[in-house]
């Protein structure tokens, strides 16, 4: 069974500090991995999905890596700020029983950037 | 571009009620999910349709029941309702693509429930 953590569960950075955010999975066949911002009490905002066969992808101030044969990934935000503020959750799609893709949710990330 | 419509969006239900919930898929995403997210919790998966058949299951109570309709759209039956089942609901929807392939699944806004 896919187990998914997200370490630290919390962090408070002041503004303008670059961070780094680290999911572990433990069974590396996967089919790909996906990073979500989620506000309180709000739903699910995509960031970045890196398919198994690569290694990062960026977008704006966010980069994602996936190193598959260790199980990890880690999503770094530079020059954070505020409006940054949320939880971040790490999604790993692997494989059910039929061959198909199951998602498997870390335990989350939640950020404060501090003004 | 067309997103992932979940509804109602709130529900507040008393104890041993039924509730449904509604998704409504991206069009022509032929697969739908289930997620249930408690109070300060991750999304628990708990059951997914493709073609209108099962094609899996979570932690998807017993007292619970869904389906997937001809034009893809899907329905969450929750009967007998619990303090405990007060949670946020996701439906995400996919094309399922050929096995052993990779696809994004796209989530829609939540229908958040409240039992009291």
């Amino acid at each position: 069974k896919q187990e998914v953590t997200q370490i630290p569960a919390a962090l408070s950075v002041p503004e303008g500090e670059n961070l780094v955010l680290n999911c572990s999975f433990t069974d590396s066949a996967i089919y790909n991995l996906q990073w979500f911002r989620q506000d309180p009490g709000k739903g699910l905002t995509s960031l970045l999905l890196i398919q198994s066969s690569q290694r990062e992808q960026t977008s704006g101030r966010l980069n994602a890596s996936l190193d598959k044969s260790s199980g990890r990934s880690t999503l770094y935000i530079a020059a954070s700020q505020p409006g940054d503020s949320a939880t971040y959750l790490c999604a790993v799609a692997g494989v059910n029983s039929g061959g198909y893709q199951k998602v498997t949710f870390g335990t989350g990330t939640k950020l404060q950037v501090i003004p | 571009a067309a997103g992932v419509i979940q509804s109602p969006r709130h529900l507040i239900k008393e104890k041993r009620e039924t509730a449904t919930l509604k998704c409504y898929p991206i069009p022509r995403h032929d697969t739908v999910y289930w997620y249930q997210q408690g109070p300060g919790q991750d999304p628990q998966f708990l059951i997914s349709f493709y073609e209108k058949m099962q094609s899996d299951k979570g932690s998807i109570p017993d007292r619970f029941s869904a389906q997937q309709f001809s034009d893809y759209h899907s329905e969450l039956n929750m009967s007998s309702l619990e303090l405990g089942d007060s949670a946020l609901y996701f439906c995400a929807s996919s094309l399922r693509g050929m096995r052993g392939t990779s696809y994004e699944q796209y989530f829609g806004p939540g229908t958040r429930l409240t039992v009291t």
